[in-house]
């Protein structure tokens, strides 16, 4: 199965835009869905990205995914942040045995 | 609008089974996939493992064989079993529902998720 790597952690100010990378370790990024959770503190998660760049029905715009072949990654974009979006995000997908892989994470922190 | 809830024991001893329920409503057990994930204390998402109502499986590889997912369509309810546990086991365990009908596009609906430490 392939890995999916993301950075630790990643901050910005309030009003701006931040985006989260995915990177697939072996295979093409585009072979399956990628999909973004959000996860505030004591919460379960909510799925705010799915299919790649498909926005689940109440979730603001101001999130958006995309994938780049070039780099194998995929991206999850938050533009104008508030202190709301502050959590940790999680990118999914499916992997070849037909199992589920989870990035490890990214704790954003708007600040 | 469909709801998932997990209940079972909150403490498991070490190399017993854990066993956890999900009751969903707003949606018919036999006509999607459904999963289980947990979430070590402080820790990032594991996948568990999926299953059709037509006994497609699929479980996470890094268990070891410890792991099954059962349907229950009279009760509209899906079961977790996980033999052998240990304290590396102690996790918030969710249950989900995958999107569409399909594996490849996540998570439509999620439960709340109940915590499970296994300790003597």
């Amino acid at each position: 199965n392939f890995m999916l790597t993301q950075p630790h952690s990643v901050s910005e100010s309030p009003g701006k835009t931040v985006t989260i990378s995915c990177t697939r370790s072996v295979g093409a990024i585009a072979s399956n869905y990628i999909q973004w959770y959000q996860q505030r503190p004591g919460s379960a998660p909510k799925t705010v990205i799915y299919e790649d760049q498909e926005r689940p029905s109440g979730v603001s715009d101001r999130f958006s995914g995309s994938i780049d072949s070039s780099s194998n990654s995929a991206s999850l974009t938050i533009s104008g942040l508030t202190t709301e979006d502050e959590a940790d995000y999680f990118c999914q997908s499916y992997g070849t045995s037909r199992s589920w892989v989870f990035g490890g994470g990214t704790k954003l922190t708007v600040l | 609008q469909v709801q998932l809830q997990e209940s079972g024991p909150g403490l498991v001893k070490p190399s017993e089974t854990l066993s956890l329920t999900c009751t969903v409503s707003g949606a018919f057990i036999s006509n999607s996939y459904w999963t289980w994930i947990r979430q070590p204390p402080g820790k990032g998402l594991e996948y568990i493992g999926y299953s059709y109502y037509s006994g497609n499986t699929n479980y996470n590889p890094s268990l070891n064989g410890r792991v099954s997912i059962s349907l229950d369509t009279s009760k509209n309810q899906f079961s977790l079993r996980l033999t052998s546990v240990t304290a590396a086991d102690t996790a918030v365990y969710y249950c989900a529902r995958a999107r569409g009908g399909i594996v490849g596009a996540g998570v439509d609906y999620w439960g709340q998720g109940t915590l499970v430490t296994v300790s003597s």
